[in-house]
């Protein structure tokens, strides 16, 4: 079973531009979570999408939005970056029991100049 | 709201002592609490949850007990292992259905020969 595919791995912007960051899920998980994570405020999380509804939001500004599709991918986007979006950001999908573990991707690492 | 607070590491150990990574959390009612580790290069993936208050979350010799009467779920390994070397993060899902996942800051474990 393929696990979670994050695309891409690597991105580096310049303050002002927008990103989109992409996320596959396991095969059949509808469930898919976003976190930030940085090394001073460690792993910060961003929202959590179910079939395609958005289920649960954390404490990020409006600039950081997300989607989720009818086979389950994921994108999130940030718009009008500022250096402090600088981090590694993490998706993770699970199946859809109450304590269903999360299956996490390996992130993309995004650089904002 | 919730929320986990973990001890600060970095935490430097030689191979084969004691383990304890000091987990406490803030909730309403009886949430999920899980332990998640992070190998370098590499994402996220559950080591040990437990559900209720009084269970014990055990897995490659690590283990944590639910303490609702102190709000812990502190983590300990008996002997630890150069490979036991990652960052390790406390985790918890509120006690109602939907909720999210919340991690810790997370702690980093550096194991010597």
């Amino acid at each position: 079973k393929a696990g979670v595919t994050q695309t891409p791995r690597y991105l580096i912007k310049t303050r002002g531009q927008q990103v989109t960051l992409s996320c596959s899920p396991i095969s059949g998980h509808r469930s898919v979570s976003w976190y930030q994570q940085t090394p001073g405020q460690g792993l910060q999380f961003l929202f959590e999408y179910f079939s395609e509804t958005q289920r649960n939001k954390g404490n990020f500004p409006g600039r950081f939005s997300g989607r989720q599709f009818s086979n389950s991918r994921s994108e999130m986007n940030v718009s009008t970056l500022e250096l402090g979006d600088s981090a590694l950001y993490l998706c993770a999908s699970s199946g859809t029991g109450k304590d269903e573990k999360l299956f996490f991707g390996s992130g993309t690492q995004l650089s904002v100049l | 709201g919730n929320s986990v607070t973990q001890m600060e590491g970095p935490v430097t150990l030689s191979e084969e002592a004691f383990l304890t990574i000091n987990c406490t959390y803030t909730a309403t009612g009886y949430p999920s609490l899980f332990w998640y580790v992070q190998y370098p290069g590499e994402g996220l993936q559950l080591l040990l949850k437990a559900t209720k208050a009084d269970d014990k979350g055990s897995n490659k010799g690590f283990e944590a007990t639910y303490r609702k009467e102190t709000t812990s779920f502190h983590l300990e390994k008996g002997s630890v292992q150069v490979s036991d070397s990652a960052v390790y993060f406390c985790a918890l899902r509120g006690a109602q259905a939907g909720t999210a996942l919340i991690f810790g800051k997370g702690t980093t474990l550096s194991v010597s020969s």
